[in-house]
């Protein structure tokens, strides 16, 4: 079964760069989640989209900005990096809509971003 | 703001025993769902098993299985039959089941180590 496409895998930016990070969700998923896990925590939410619509926003920097394409693909942009951005981001992908219950959320591998 | 609890930052557990994970939340809502999550030192996030509130019926995978108790707000999860394969961080989750709110919410962890 298809899964959750991040990409890159890994990335090195050097402090006050900019970062692109892709995520491609699960055919027919119609909301992603953006999280950021960082050293020994949990999972933090950043922000989410249905529909191509932003549905709900948590911790996200300002310097940080998302959006999700006609194609469903959803990108997180990070700029003027910092050293405390080092961390693992997690998207993932549900079916939220008209007749879906219980949608569990599917995690892509994630990508381990180190600002230096 | 809904609110999970791991009380357990670390267990161990010899091979082929049972280890219960203990999960507690807080919420006013009264319908969502509830998941646990592994994440083995690969860090992936696997999602092991769910349960709906509004089911009395303890949900059961394989050799896992939750103890919901929905008047207590808690949510453990038991491993039976360890192995060791099963070590990894362990998280509870908790999530709406309506509007447009369905970012899940994660406890701090619990890092199950399975000892040969």
């Amino acid at each position: 079964a298809a899964g959750v496409i991040q990409s890159p895998r890994h990335l090195i930016k050097e402090k006050r760069e900019t970062a692109t990070l892709k995520c491609y969700p699960i055919p027919r998923h119609d909301t992603v989640y953006w999280y950021q896990q960082g050293p020994g925590q949990d999972p933090q939410f950043l922000i989410s989209f249905y529909e191509k619509m932003q549905s709900d926003k948590g911790s996200i920097p300002d310097r940080f900005s998302a959006q999700q394409f006609s194609d469903y693909h959803s990108e997180l942009n990070m700029s003027s990096l910092e050293l405390g951005d080092s961390a693992l981001y997690f998207c993932a992908s549900s079916l939220e809509g008209t007749g879906s219950y219980n949608s569990p959320l599917h995690f892509g591998n994630g990508t381990r971003l180190t600002v230096t | 703001a809904q609110t999970v609890t791991q009380s357990q930052p670390e267990m161990s557990v010899q091979e082929a025993e049972t280890v219960t994970l203990s999960c507690t939340y807080d919420t006013s809502e009264n319908n969502y769902y509830l998941f646990w999550y592994k994440q083995p030192p690969s860090r992936q996030m696997i999602l092991v098993i769910r349960q709906e509130a509004y089911k009395q019926q303890n949900a059961t995978e394989n050799r896992f299985s939750v103890n919901f108790q929905k008047a207590a707000k808690s949510f453990s999860l038991k491993i039976s039959d360890s192995q060791l394969g099963d070590t990894a961080m362990y998280f509870c989750a908790f999530k709406n089941s309506g509007g447009s709110n369905y970012k899940l919410t994660f406890g701090k962890g619990t890092l199950l180590t399975v000892n040969p």
